[in-house]
């Protein structure tokens, strides 16, 4: 059974630094990986996706790393604003009998402090 | 473009009530979605649709939820009877079609039910 660990679970650093988010997974037979974004009493939005094939995803100041021999993926963030607070899940999709589904990590909640 | 709508946005209930919740998709999104998120811990699928048909039900606690999709659109989750445990946000997503490498899913807001 597929399990995503994120650590730490939460995180609060000063604004302007530079921060990494971990994640672990337990099976390396992914089709991708994918970071999202939660905001309180709000949905999920997708930050990032990583193919299975790939290594790496840019977008703005944030980016994202697999390691899929390993189970690891990092996402970076660059720059640190107070508008990043949040909480950043990890998500792996795989397959589930005839059909495909995400499995979540139980997130890291960042705070950044003004 | 409209993203996933979902009502209520809140809901408070007593044990054993039943409680129903409906999603509207992105239009023309085949594949939707139902997810339990219990505080603290990441979503977890409950039921995948494939335009109106059941792709994946397997943990959906069938004894006590059900859901359906008529007409391949707007879709509602049911719980009878609601018990202290079933207290979580519950999400909608879609997408335009079943999870793919390099398809995401889109989210609506959920709804926080409240089971006293």
């Amino acid at each position: 059974k597929q399990e995503v660990t994120q650590i730490p679970a939460a995180l609060s650093v000063p604004e302007g630094e530079n921060l990494v988010l971990n994640c672990s997974f337990t099976d390396s037979a992914i089709y991708n990986l994918q970071w999202f974004r939660q905001d309180p009493g709000k949905g999920l939005t997708s930050l990032l996706l990583i193919q299975s094939s790939q290594r790496e995803q840019t977008s703005g100041r944030l980016n994202a790393s697999l390691d899929k021999s390993s189970g690891r993926s990092t996402l970076y963030i660059a720059a640190s604003q107070p508008g990043d607070s949040a909480t950043y899940l990890c998500a792996v999709l795989i397959s589930s009998g005839s059909a495909r589904q995400l499995t979540f990590g139980s997130g890291t909640q960042l705070t950044v402090l003004p | 473009e409209a993203g996933v709508a979902q009502s209520p946005r809140y809901k408070i209930i007593e044990k054993r009530q039943s409680v129903a919740f409906w999603c509207n998709p992105i239009s023309g999104h085949a594949t939707l979605y139902w997810y339990q998120q219990i505080l603290g811990q990441g979503p977890k699928l409950l039921i995948q649709f494939q335009n109106n048909g059941v792709v994946d039900d397997s943990q959906l606690p069938k004894d006590r939820f059900s859901a359906e999709r008529l007409k391949g659109v707007d879709s509602t989750l049911k719980i009878q009877p609601a018990k202290l445990e079933d207290s979580a946000v519950y999400l909608c997503a879609s997408s335009l079609r079943l999870a793919g490498p390099k398809e995401t899913q889109y989210f609506g807001p959920g709804t926080r039910l409240l089971v006293l």
